[in-house]
This record gives C-alpha cells, structure tokens and sequence, in this order.
C-alpha cells in the first residue's frame, strides 16, 4: 500500500542551528514529492515540490529538499532556522494509480524553534 | 490576488444534523481538492473535482458525505446526519492545472459535532 511517514513528530531546534525532517514514502510506481508548511489556523502552503529533473529542489524561505529514489526519501533542511519557521510541516506525495491520482500526506512535523 | 475562502471557518453542529461547507476557489483554477484533517493528523483525501466533473470521491468516508461542484468554480461539502466522528477541519485546495501539481490551500473549517 501507497504510505508517506515522517518519522519525527515533533522536533526543538534552537535558532540559527541546521534542521532536517525526515520524509519516507513507499510506492510501486513514479511519485510526484511536496513539502507543505501549515501555521496555526491557516491553510497549508507549499514550500517545494519536486516533480522531474535535478533531485535537489531549492524552495521558499531558504528551505530545499533532496529526492533520492533508492531510499524513497524526500527529507527537507534548512541551515539556519529563524523563530519564525516554527510550524507543521507536512510531506505529501501524488502518484498515480490504477490511472487516477492518488494525494497522500504525512502525518506531519512540529518544528519548534527555541530562542 | 484572492486566494481560496472556505465559510463558515468554525462550526458546532449537535448530532445528527446536516451541514454544508464551502469553498470558494481561486479565479480560473480547473482543480478543486477537499480534504480532512483530524486533530495532529495529516491532511486525508476526500474528493477531487476538475471544473464540474467529480472525478474521484473514493476518499468520502460514508454515504452522508457528500459534494459538488455545480458550475466549476465553487464548491460545497456536504455531511448529513453528523456524528462525532466528523469532527474535524475540512480543507478546500484549487489547483491550476488538472492533476494539481501546485494546490492553493484555505483556511479550512473546523466543524466540531457536539
């Protein structure tokens, strides 16, 4: 079955220190890979996307992410975090199956920034 | 320019009720997504629409549930007789183009059943 695990639920991270969450998917069949920001009481908003081409994807806010096939991981990093990036973050995946697509999300990640 | 609204953005209903949820997308967006999140949950599938067409409902989790897309620009989600279980915030997307690649989220709606 078609699965996205973030693997850290929450992760503190003090400001100005690298940060990398961890994004593992598992399919049978070519992905299409999102990174999602989500602060309180708001919508979700798209960070980086990778769809085809370069494996490392350069996204807003300073963050990227690096697809690599033979791990099926999609793990996003910063090198330095500001207290401002404290949120959710959501990995997603689309994919197609049986010829229609599937969107399938992570469970997410509390990225906590500490002064 | 506008980005996606969804109304009401809170909403009690006592079991048993019905209620409708709405989504207005962003202009000229051919892709419309609504999801489910639970609480600490990440977004679920629901239904997605490209323009009026209902092309996938497989993610609706009962037959009360319900959506429509009339004239492919706004949207309603509908849940009949409500139970506890459908507390949750309901999140609309729109996308561009017709596999939504790039989806603009809304603030979602946060229904809790009493």
């Amino acid at each position: 079955a078609q699965s996205v695990t973030q693997l850290d639920s929450q992760v503190p991270v003090f400001e100005e220190a690298p940060v990398e969450l961890r994004c593992n998917y598992s399919s049978s069949v070519s992905v299409y890979l999102f990174w999602y920001v989500q602060y309180p009481n708001q919508g979700l908003q798209l960070l980086l996307k990778y769809l085809s081409g370069s494996t490392l994807v350069k996204g807003i806010n300073g963050f990227e992410a690096e697809f690599n096939k033979s791990q099926t991981s999609f793990h996003l990093r910063k090198p330095s975090v500001h207290i401002s990036d404290t949120a959710e973050y959501f990995c997603a995946v689309t994919m197609i199956i049986s010829g229609t697509y599937k969107y399938i999300f992570g469970t997410g990640t509390r990225l906590k920034v500490l002064a | 320019g506008a980005g996606v609204s969804q109304s009401p953005r809170y909403k009690v209903a006592k079991r048993g009720q019905d209620v409708a949820l709405r989504c207005d997308p962003i202009s000229g967006h051919v892709s419309l997504f609504w999801y489910q999140q639970a609480l600490g949950q990440g977004p679920e599938f629901l239904t997605y629409f490209q323009n009026e067409a209902q092309l996938d409902k497989s993610g609706l989790p009962s037959d009360r549930f319900f959506a429509e897309r009339p004239e492919g620009s706004v949207s309603t989600l509908k849940i009949q007789r409500t139970q506890q279980e459908d507390s949750a915030v309901y999140l609309c997307a729109s996308s561009l183009d017709q596999v939504g690649e790039t989806q603009y989220f809304g603030p979602g709606t946060r229904l809790l059943v009493l």
